[in-house]
């Protein structure tokens, strides 16, 4: 079935420094694939998405980009700031619809310090 | 951009207690919305999705008649947790899916409730 493996955490870093949060996944055909963010007692938010092969999704900073030969959906920023902690998630959609379940990964905590 | 609101945010009551909550999507009608729960430190799990004017499909190990599910509106979906135990505390989670038409419309999530049985 249809899965998603990221980097395992926490990840900690210093303000400005450079993030990458690693995805993977598994699917049948070419699903949409999506970053989600979640602040501290809050609910998750879309942070950016990307729906085909080669397409670059970027928010707030952040990027990732679909490839297909690596079936990887990497996470990057360039300058982290302390604002940017929180947990986030690779997701794609089960079974490889754009409109069904999700599937998420594990999530990776990231903190940053001053 | 689209909000989904979750209420309440946060209940604490005896074990016994059955507890509702609410999922409205506030500027978009969603047919489908699902609800998921998630652990302290873990990822979100989903339990259910929720039909409007239909029966909620349930994955497999929750218990239906311990979460029940009603969407009785495009915009509404409620969980209620039915006689609840300590060991239903967590933190629950619903999400709504734009019914627009159009390829790859993303879930929006709510902000949770956290649900704390005594």
């Amino acid at each position: 079935g249809d899965s998603v493996t990221q980097m395992e955490g926490p990840v900690t870093l210093s303000e400005e420094a450079f993030l990458t949060i690693n995805c993977t996944y598994t699917a049948t055909g070419y699903p949409s694939l999506f970053w989600y963010v979640q602040y501290p007692g809050e609910g998750l938010q879309l942070l950016l998405k990307a729906t085909k092969a080669d397409d670059k999704g970027s928010n707030k900073g952040f990027e990732a980009t679909y490839r297909k030969e690596t079936t990887s959906f990497h996470l990057e920023k360039g300058s982290v700031q302390v604002s940017d902690s929180a947990v986030y998630f690779c997701a794609l959609p089960a079974g490889g619809t754009s409109y069904g379940k999700l599937t998420f990964g594990q999530g990776t905590i990231l903190t940053v310090h001053p | 951009g689209a909000v989904v609101s979750q209420h309440p945010s946060r209940v604490i009551c005896k074990s016994g207690t059955s507890v509702k909550i609410e999922c409205r999507s506030l500027d978009f009608q969603a047919t489908t919305m699902f609800w998921y729960r998630q652990f302290p430190k873990q990822s979100l799990m989903l339990m259910a999705t929720s039909n409007e004017g239909s029966k909620a499909t349930y994955e497999q190990g929750v218990e239906k008649d311990k979460f029940l599910i009603n969407h009785a509106s495009l915009t509404l979906s409620t969980l209620t947790v039915t006689s609840a135990h300590p060991e239903d505390s967590s933190f629950y989670i619903c999400s709504a899916r734009d019914s627009s038409p159009g390829p790859n419309q993303p879930q929006h999530f709510g902000d949770g409730t956290r649900l704390s049985i005594l």
